[in-house]
């Protein structure tokens, strides 16, 4: 069975940094395509950032410059490093497997960030 | 990538039928067969009910079905349920570099 539990959410304040983690069993992070998928109180889900198999990394607009995703082979688990940090910033973030054919397959349960002071 | 346009509501008496639309561009609805459904009740996850325009993944009822034409998608639900009502998402691919564009959502209320 498949599956994705995050962690590493809180609350921080506007402009601090934070680590989220995706840890994965019955599946292979390296392997396949994975996201970050983020969703405000009250608000839709909105994509994020993308690491490929082959290693390419991809951001939306507006985390460009401030997310970074990676992965670490040899603990199977996903990584959105967070810097400077706003309150629009504010969500419950996914992680989710992306196939091949662009669908979300497997998510995981959400971790809520909240940027505050 | 602007998000994909989706009716803010709909609903329909038990055992009715109910169509959510999702409007995109030839960028990226239009442009691939790659338009997926999620289904998402409060405080959970999203959960996927339609995978490349009309496919559904094992578990997913037949009531659920898929289609496209042109630059919109539709997620279509039969014999409405209880259980139906949620919230859902439509997305598309839109580029290697935008791998995915997400509607605004629609909430599904079963009268």
């Amino acid at each position: 069975e498949v599956q994705l539990v995050e962690s590493g959410g809180g609350l921080i304040q506007p402009g601090g940094s934070l680590r989220l983690s995706c840890a994965a069993s019955g599946f292979t992070v390296s392997s396949n395509y994975m996201s970050w998928v983020r969703q405000a109180p009250g608000k839709g889900l909105e994509w994020v950032s993308v690491i490929y198999s082959g290693g390419s990394t991809y951001y939306a607009d507006s985390v460009k410059g401030r997310f970074t995703i990676s992965r670490d082979n040899s603990k199977n688990t996903l990584y959105l490093q967070m810097n400077s940090l706003r309150a629009e910033d504010t969500a419950v973030y996914y992680c989710a497997s992306l196939s091949q054919t662009a669908y979300y397959g497997y998510w995981g349960q959400g971790t809520l960030v909240t940027v505050s002071s | 990538q602007s998000a994909l346009t989706q009716p803010p509501s709909a609903s329909g008496s038990p055992g009715q039928s109910v169509t959510i639309s999702c409007t995109g561009t030839s960028s990226d609805v239009g442009g691939y067969n790659y338009v997926s459904w999620y289904q998402q009740h409060p405080g959970k996850a999203p959960k996927l009910m339609i995978y490349e325009v009309s496919k559904r993944p094992s578990g997913v009822p037949d009531r659920f079905s898929g289609s496209k034409s042109g630059n919109t998608a539709s997620l279509t639900v039969s014999g409405l349920q209880a259980e139906d009502e949620a919230d859902y998402y439509c997305s598309s691919y839109a580029g290697s570099n935008s791998p995915s564009v997400f509607g605004g959502g629609t909430k599904l209320t079963v009268l």
